[in-house]
């Protein structure tokens, strides 16, 4: 079975700080696509950034980075320079090759100030 | 532009009663579509998916049912309420080559069965 776990149920981080959030799956698939998503108080799911498996180089999009370990089967998530914006849930996410995603547990992350 | 519409907000409903969800889906042809329940404080749970018209992918058995009787909706209903389907709906859409962004996602429906 494909699953997606996610062992910091909760975390916190001093604004303007860096803080790694950690995701592992499981899968036996080669080819296939990974995701953060993050949901803040309003519930909106928002796409965060996203792998493709085939690449090596770890994706970046402004202060989100990666940290994509495909033999470790590991995709953490970065965020440097922590916003009191980026309070929210995080869900890592695997897309498999029948285009289902699957999400992982989350982690609710808070900005202190 | 595309979009996804969902629909209500959020909603109260008494056991035993139907529901009815609906997502639209605006500017694009042949999306693939899903639905997903969140519990409280927990992760996201995919019911069902469709990849066209009339084709409905059951994830779990449970007490609810979805269909999509047109190329760009996608409604999930059930016809008599449990208490234990209180959670955080939301549908979700993505075109068959857009496959590189995964989904995106309506803004979700509250739902409290009392």
């Amino acid at each position: 079975a494909q699953t997606v776990t996610q062992s910091q149920p909760e975390m916190s981080v001093q604004e303007a700080e860096t803080v790694t959030l950690s995701c592992t799956y499981d899968t036996s698939e080669n080819n296939y696509y990974l995701f953060w998503y993050k949901q803040p108080p309003s519930r909106q799911m928002i796409l965060v950034i996203r792998q493709e498996a085939y690449k090596q180089q770890n994706a970046t999009e402004n202060r989100f980075s990666v940290n994509f370990q495909k033999a470790a089967k590991s995709f953490s998530l970065k965020i440097s320079d922590s916003q009191l914006g980026d309070t929210a849930m995080y869900f890592c996410a695997f897309m498999t090759s029948y285009d289902k995603v699957i999400f992982g547990p989350g982690t609710s992350l808070s900005v202190i100030p | 532009s595309q979009t996804i519409h969902q629909w209500p907000a959020t909603l109260v409903q008494p056991v035993g009663s139907p529901l009815s969800l609906e997502c639209t889906v605006e500017g694009t042809s042949n999306p693939n579509l899903y639905w997903y329940r969140q519990a409280a404080g927990r992760g996201l749970q995919l019911l069902f998916y469709s990849v066209g018209i009339g084709q409905i992918s059951s994830e779990v058995p449970q007490n609810l049912s979805a269909s999509r009787p047109q190329d760009r909706q996608f409604i999930l209903s059930s016809k008599k309420l449990l208490l234990s389907d209180s959670g955080f709906y939301l549908c979700a859409w993505k075109h068959e080559t857009n496959r590189p962004y995964g989904y995106t996602f309506g803004s979700g429906t509250r739902l409290t069965v009392v």
